[in-house]
């Protein structure tokens, strides 16, 4: 069973370009999360989707966003970007209930220069 | 609000030894708590969860945790270090209410084993 699976795993930006990150959950899921990751603020909570509603969504400014496809599949997009935006994009898929497992994928690294 | 506090960013064991990462949360619901591992440059894998069953949890790779509600924690143990376990480790929390699907995170703990 393929687990969760992102693209691309690492980019370079610059300053004001913007970026689309992809996501493939576990078959099955659907849920689909996504955190970011610095080494300063640890892992935060980006957002969450289920059957392609947002359901969660984290404190980040508007310039983040996301959707999520038919098929489970998800992208994050960030807009603008910004020298504080380098950080590692996890995605995480689910069955989409509190208590069920949640798997993340590799990451994506984003470097903003 | 929940949040999740991991004392010790950092802690070194020999190997062989026992390893212990503490883990507490502050929860106004009962919550789910999960383990996870991260090694260099890869994603998180899960090592355990507790979704209120038994309050002894175990998980891969020899790892367990206890859930106590009285101290608020969810602490990770593992009777004996092996080289392979230096990795970071997190613990994240969801509350077990309606509406939240998200993992909240501690700050995590680098785990070094000393040969």
């Amino acid at each position: 069973k393929a687990g969760v699976t992102q693209t691309p795993r690492y980019l370079i930006k610059t300053r004001g370009q913007q970026v689309t990150l992809s996501c493939s959950p576990i078959s099955g899921h659907r849920s689909v999360s996504w955190y970011q990751q610095t080494p300063g603020q640890g892992l935060q909570f980006l957002f969450e989707y289920f059957s392609e509603t947002q359901r969660n969504k984290g404190n980040f400014p508007g310039r983040f966003s996301g959707r999520q496809f038919s098929n489970s599949r998800s992208e994050m997009n960030v807009s603008t970007l910004e020298l504080g935006d380098s950080a590692l994009y996890l995605c995480a898929s689910s069955q989409g209930q509190p208590g069920n497992t949640i798997y993340f994928g590799e990451g994506s690294w984003l470097t903003v220069v | 609000a929940q949040s999740v506090t991991q004392l010790g960013s950092h802690v070194s064991v020999s190997e062989g030894a026992l390893v212990l990462l503490r883990c507490n949360y502050s929860s106004s619901v009962p919550p789910y708590l999960f383990w996870y591992v991260q090694y260099p440059n890869q994603g998180l894998q899960l090592l355990l969860k507790y979704t209120s069953a038994a309050t002894l949890v175990k998980g891969i790779n020899g790892f367990e945790a206890e859930f106590k509600k009285s101290e608020t924690s969810f602490h990770l143990t593992k009777p004996s270090a092996h080289m392979s376990d230096a990795a970071e480790y997190f613990c994240a929390v969801i509350l077990s209410g309606a509406g939240s699907y998200q993992l909240t995170f501690g700050k995590g703990t680098k785990l070094s084993v000393i040969p």
